[in-house]
């Protein structure tokens, strides 16, 4: 099936700091990526929607200054945390809208997610 | 607004127990329903689908059926196994708006042999 991958796993830093965090469709061209955090035992929220070439479409009480993010490419797409702050520690979890091969319909597909540890 | 609230876990069976996760949701419109499976160390796997009312998903011998009546898409399997153990998401998207999708909050499953 279609891999997403993300990059890093899990990242520490300091407070003030800036993380970026990649996000990778490996066998298909993703149309459209979506970025979620997800709090310990709480469901996934939607954060933003990115489609290449343009700016990402953020959720309400999101932050597009805090959260940068950037669609370079039909496969990859990159979120950064700006000036990181201990609040801002969570999971954060990438998934890509695509379809393998022609005339198959469009899903989404989810990244590994990566953990977000800051000091 | 849409929301999905599902049964909290740790759920812990023996290995060929059945399994129910409850899954209940919220929504204005017409959902599509879903239900996501995220084994250790990977992303979400879609597991089955229902895009409309008295719809049944499966695969993989589970099962759940979109229920509009009692607004539950709840997930079964009637023999589970060790290879099962993981956590199960629920989740609706707005079918206006392919985009939206709103998760539970996960129901991690252990199952033991």
């Amino acid at each position: 099936g279609a891999v997403v991958s993300q990059h890093p796993s899990w990242v520490i830093c300091k407070s003030g700091t800036s993380v970026k965090i990649e996000c990778r469709s490996l066998d298909f061209q993703a149309t459209t990526m979506f970025w979620y955090r997800q709090f310990p035992k709480q469901s996934l929220m939607l954060m933003a929607t990115s489609n290449e070439g343009s700016k990402a479409t953020y959720e309400q009480g999101v932050e597009k200054d805090k959260f940068l993010i950037n669609h370079a490419s039909l496969t990859l797409s990159t979120l950064t945390v700006t000036s990181a702050h201990p609040e801002d520690s969570s999971f954060y979890i990438c998934s890509a809208r695509g379809s393998q091969g022609w005339g198959r319909f469009e899903t989404q597909y989810f990244g590994p997610g990566t953990r977000l540890l800051v000091l | 607004g849409d929301s999905v609230t599902q049964m909290e876990g740790p759920v812990t069976l023996s290995e060929e127990a059945f399994l129910t996760i409850n899954c209940t949701y919220t929504a204005t419109g017409y959902p599509s329903l879903f239900w996501y499976v995220q084994y250790p160390g990977e992303g979400l796997q879609l597991l089955l689908k229902a895009t409309k009312a008295d719809d049944k998903g499966s695969n993989k011998g589970f099962e759940a059926t979109y229920r509009k009546e009692t607004t539950s898409f709840h997930l079964e399997k009637g023999s589970v196994q060790v290879s099962d153990s993981a956590v199960y998401f629920c989740a609706l998207s707005d079918r206006d708006n392919f985009n939206k999708f709103y998760f539970g909050s996960g129901t991690k499953l252990n199952v033991k042999p």
